[in-house]
């Protein structure tokens, strides 16, 4: 099964900042990686698809990059609605895994 | 409004059984692969299962394959997880959600519509 680790576990940065998350898998998922948002309390949503496809509706601040193993998401400017826990996924291969979330506070 | 609504969380004993029901709206549900994610107290998302949208292909995580079976129905527009001996690593909200994919033919194989969850816990 392929691994997903994410990093770094807890973030905190200032409004306006850029932030960088980095996901890796255990070996290759090819561009199949997916980023959510988790808010406090409430489900998940989708960010970016196929490693750095936006989803409609979801803000350009945030921008995906990466193939094969390494990675990252980007958020350019960071807002306080950006709040929350976010989470890599690879779908390359059965079973989906996800990374163990990235927290970010807000300063 | 385009939404999944799950159902059927509870509090059940080590070794019971339980039916979760996820009804879906506001999108032709019979064109889509749907899956099954949960979250436990504190922790990350697992995927659990995916079925196909005639319900005759599934799958299923290791750690539930054998104790978890999904189905759906497409004429109620609803997919279920039936989860049977049940242990306290169960415990978690689950989610369904939406496979991006609206032909049927080509899944993607991540989400991009979630339900809001629904709590299962698993205690004497």
């Amino acid at each position: 099964d392929i691994q997903m680790t994410q990093f770094p576990a807890t973030l905190s940065a200032s409004v306006g900042d850029r932030v960088t998350i980095t996901c890796r898998a255990s070996q290759s998922v090819s561009s199949w990686l997916a980023w959510y948002q988790q808010r406090p309390g409430k489900a998940p949503h989708l960010l970016i698809y196929k490693a750095s496809s936006l989803q409609s509706g979801v803000p350009s601040r945030f921008s995906g990059s990466g193939s094969g193993t390494d990675f990252t998401l980007t958020i350019s400017s960071l807002q306080p609605d950006d709040l929350g826990t976010y989470f890599c996924q690879q779908y390359h291969s059965h079973p989906f895994a996800f990374g163990q979330g990235t927290k970010l506070e807000i300063k | 409004e385009v939404q999944l609504v799950e159902s059927g969380g509870a509090l059940v004993q080590p070794g019971g059984s339980l039916r979760l029901s996820c009804v879906a709206s506001g999108f032709t549900f019979s064109n889509h692969w749907m899956h099954w994610v949960r979250q436990g107290p504190g922790k990350g998302l697992e995927w659990i299962s995916r079925i196909n949208p005639d319900g005759a292909t599934s799958d299923f995580a290791g750690s539930v394959k054998g104790r978890f079976t999904v189905s759906r129905d497409n004429a109620r527009n609803t997919v279920s997880l039936q989860m049977n001996s049940l242990r306290a690593e169960d415990t978690a909200v689950y989610y369904c959600g939406r496979d991006p994919d609206s032909s049927g033919h080509y899944p993607q194989f991540y989400v991009d519509l979630w339900g809001h969850g629904t709590q299962v816990t698993v205690s004497s």
